[in-house]
């Protein structure tokens, strides 16, 4: 049984389109996250949640917007792709209570044409 | 500005061995660490963290150490099995409103030879 779910695994799309990405988690837990790796394999937070709510935001351009139905959804939608949003998105979740460790979903490989 | 860093791309050793992953940061507000491990095309898992106020945590084969005053935290295993062949990946979380965010180090490639 999935904690965290992202799907899809994989999503080719042209420059130009809009896409979204959703993620699920069965813990419980009141806290989710978006990552993105990007080529350089680099593991950076773009946004959390906490309870539905927006807690950070690195500074990822507004074309990116999260979306918390309830605290057991993230899902991320992205307008106007472009090249440079080629990368390796994962979905994440856990308590935010005290330090501990968070749960991460396999991750949906978006390349952008 | 990279605050965690892993500056072994890779690292191979042989099945029986012992593995030795390191990692050094630069925020001095990071008070838990955590080791992650990651296969091809899944996702990170949780594999041992240790808190700021300990220099060492064990779960089986598995021991992160932590030297405050240097900053540094490794990762050894032992005994490196085949199976471990992976992506680890040392991250950690601050105080003062970070611990909603892991702070990621580039990973460190672990081939353990049969």
């Amino acid at each position: 049984d999935t904690a965290v779910s992202q799907t899809p695994k994989y999503l080719v799309t042209q420059m130009g389109n809009d896409k979204s990405i959703k993620c699920e988690q069965n813990l419980g837990h009141d806290t989710m996250y978006w990552y993105k790796q990007d080529s350089k394999k680099f593991l950076k937070i773009m946004f959390s949640y906490n309870n539905k709510e927006l807690i950070i935001n690195e500074t990822v351009p507004n074309r990116f917007s999260p979306k918390s139905p309830d605290k057991a959804h993230l899902n991320l939608h992205i307008n106007s792709l472009e090249l440079g949003d080629s990368a390796v998105y994962f979905c994440a979740s856990s308590q935010p209570d005290g330090n501990t460790e968070a749960f991460f979903g396999q991750g949906t490989r978006l390349t952008v044409v | 500005d990279q605050q965690v860093k892993q500056n072994s791309p890779s690292l191979s050793v042989q099945e029986g061995r012992i593995s030795i992953l390191n990692c050094d940061y630069t925020n001095s507000m990071f008070d838990y660490f955590l080791w992650y491990k990651k296969y091809p095309a899944e996702g990170p898992t949780f594999l041992i963290s240790i808190s700021s106020i300990k220099d060492k945590n064990e779960d089986g084969r598995f021991t992160v150490f932590l030297n405050k005053s240097a900053k540094h935290l490794s990762l050894h295993i032992v005994p490196s099995q085949p199976g471990d062949s992976a992506v680890y990946f040392c991250a950690a979380l601050g105080s003062g409103g970070s611990n909603y965010k892991l702070t990621f180090g580039k990973g460190t490639l672990l081939t353990v030879n049969p």
